[in-house]
């Protein structure tokens, strides 16, 4: 398997807190991608990057911003969480265009 | 722009074949198939590239329509492991292009 996680796993946080969710990866892959999985939607792409410092907005990317600083990490920062925002996110590398992508474990985020 | 999946949900006995589709309004690149279990993160399948081809492992293969901008992925003799909800994901060029997923096709197989 791919070296790819995702921190925290489990996050509780109240309405109006900034949250940022951390993926890491040890594969050099090139390509980054977050998504939000929540039930009868699939999973849907919120920011993604083709290399450090070089990102752009998916589909749900309102509410959302993120940074890649290091090819090995790619931030989600949740500026003023939502309860719309509960979910679970996704992070995902791939090393280029038309190659598989890995995932990784998810993380459960609840906002209250 | 995300792929249309259909049906949305199948139900097999163990031993029957299914199909489920993956359709695109733009020209298609690539098209991956992913598996989810409840609970888990989306494990990869298999990918086709543009050119129109078909690929298989096992019991699950998988084909590619350039023309119709489709793919099809089939379970042949399914498997109780084989419940879970398929995702198909695509990218449209070779630069710049983003990985999106359709809704999912949940299956279920029973004995």
């Amino acid at each position: 398997d791919a070296g790819i996680t995702q921190s925290p796993r489990h996050k509780v946080t109240e309405t109006g807190t900034p949250v940022t969710l951390r993926c890491h990866q040890t594969e050099n892959h090139r390509y980054m991608y977050w998504y939000r999985q929540d039930p009868g939607h699939g999973l849907r792409l919120i920011h993604y990057s083709y290399g450090v410092k070089d990102t752009d907005k998916g589909e749900v990317s309102d509410g959302y911003s993120v940074s890649r600083s290091k090819t090995e990490d790619f931030l989600l920062t949740l500026e003023s969480a939502t309860s719309s925002q509960t979910s679970v996110y996704f992070c995902a590398i791939s090393g280029d265009i038309g190659t598989r992508a890995y995932f990784g474990p998810g993380t459960r985020l609840t906002v209250t | 722009q995300q792929p249309v999946q259909s049906p949305q949900a199948v139900i097999l006995r163990e031993g029957e074949d299914a199909v489920i589709n993956c359709s695109s309004s733009k020209a298609l690149y690539s098209v991956h198939w992913y598996r989810q279990k409840h609970g888990e993160a989306p494990v990869f399948l298999m990918i086709l590239l543009k050119g129109g081809e078909q690929k298989g492992h096992d019991k699950i293969s998988a084909s590619f329509n350039e023309k119709k901008q489709q793919s099809s992925l089939y379970l042949t003799a399914s498997q109780l492991s084989y419940s879970g909800t398929y995702f198909c994901g695509t990218e449209y060029s070779t630069s710049g292009s983003r990985l999106t997923f359709g809704e999912g096709t949940q299956l279920t197989v029973n004995p």
